[in-house]
């Protein structure tokens, strides 16, 4: 039973253009979002987060959107670049405060920038 | 500050052989994760603990065993290796909302 979604396992944009990530939740006590970004060989790096109460968050390139009454959220890149090309995972924190904030994380969407 | 440490890098074991992954952080952050990752998949929690001392079950804790003797140091031991176990270990630490993840064990059984 997954909790957090991401469907799409790939996604190739060109480079200077938009790239959409997107996520789904079904556990409705997540009241936090992170987006991690990870390399080969590397560790998950933190990108971007929001809060519940909020519906957008923008951090320069990206932008994270929250709608809470679909489930759903989503990463903007813009413009994307080729340093860009990574795995994006989706994770959400569950608020209730059971199992003291564990992230559960979607499977990753591979995110590849053509130069 | 090193971050999120992990040690060894890769490792290869034969089925029923035991191991210890090394986890260590120089953050002094309380809450700190044990993740494995298998290809094709997402993270999924192990163990974790809120500070020395204290450990808790994730979702996948079979297999293992961890102890938190220090702020720093979270190792995660497997007893009796099983193909299974065959994965991405990742060790994070978290401060506030954020988990600062090392870079990882990749961890071969055969």
């Amino acid at each position: 039973d997954q909790q957090v979604k991401q469907n799409s396992p790939s996604l190739s944009v060109q480079e200077g253009r938009i790239s959409i990530l997107n996520c789904d939740y079904t556990n409705s006590m997540f009241d936090y979002f992170l987006w991690y970004k990870k390399y080969p060989a590397e560790g998950p790096t933190f990108l971007i987060s929001i809060s519940s109460i909020k519906d957008k968050n923008e951090d320069g390139r990206f932008t994270v959107f929250l709608n809470k009454s679909a489930k759903h959220l989503s990463l903007h890149i813009v413009p994307s670049q080729p340093g860009d090309s990574a795995v994006y995972f989706c994770a959400a924190r569950d608020g209730s405060g059971a199992g003291s904030y564990q992230l559960t994380f979607g499977k990753g969407t591979k995110l590849s920038v053509i130069p | 500050n090193a971050g999120v440490t992990q040690t060894p890098k890769f490792r290869i074991l034969k089925i029923g052989q035991s191991m210890t992954l090394q986890c260590a952080q120089d953050m002094n952050h309380n809450y700190m994760y044990w993740y494995r990752q298998d290809p094709g998949m997402g993270l999924k929690l192990i163990y974790y603990s809120v500070g020395a001392g204290i450990t808790d079950k994730g979702e996948v804790p079979n297999g293992y065993n961890v102890s938190r003797s220090t702020t720093e140091d979270f190792p995660l031991r497997l007893e009796l290796a099983a193909p299974s176990q065959t994965s991405v270990y990742f060790c994070a630490s978290r401060l506030s909302n954020e988990q600062f993840f090392g870079p990882g064990t990749r961890l071969t059984v055969l």
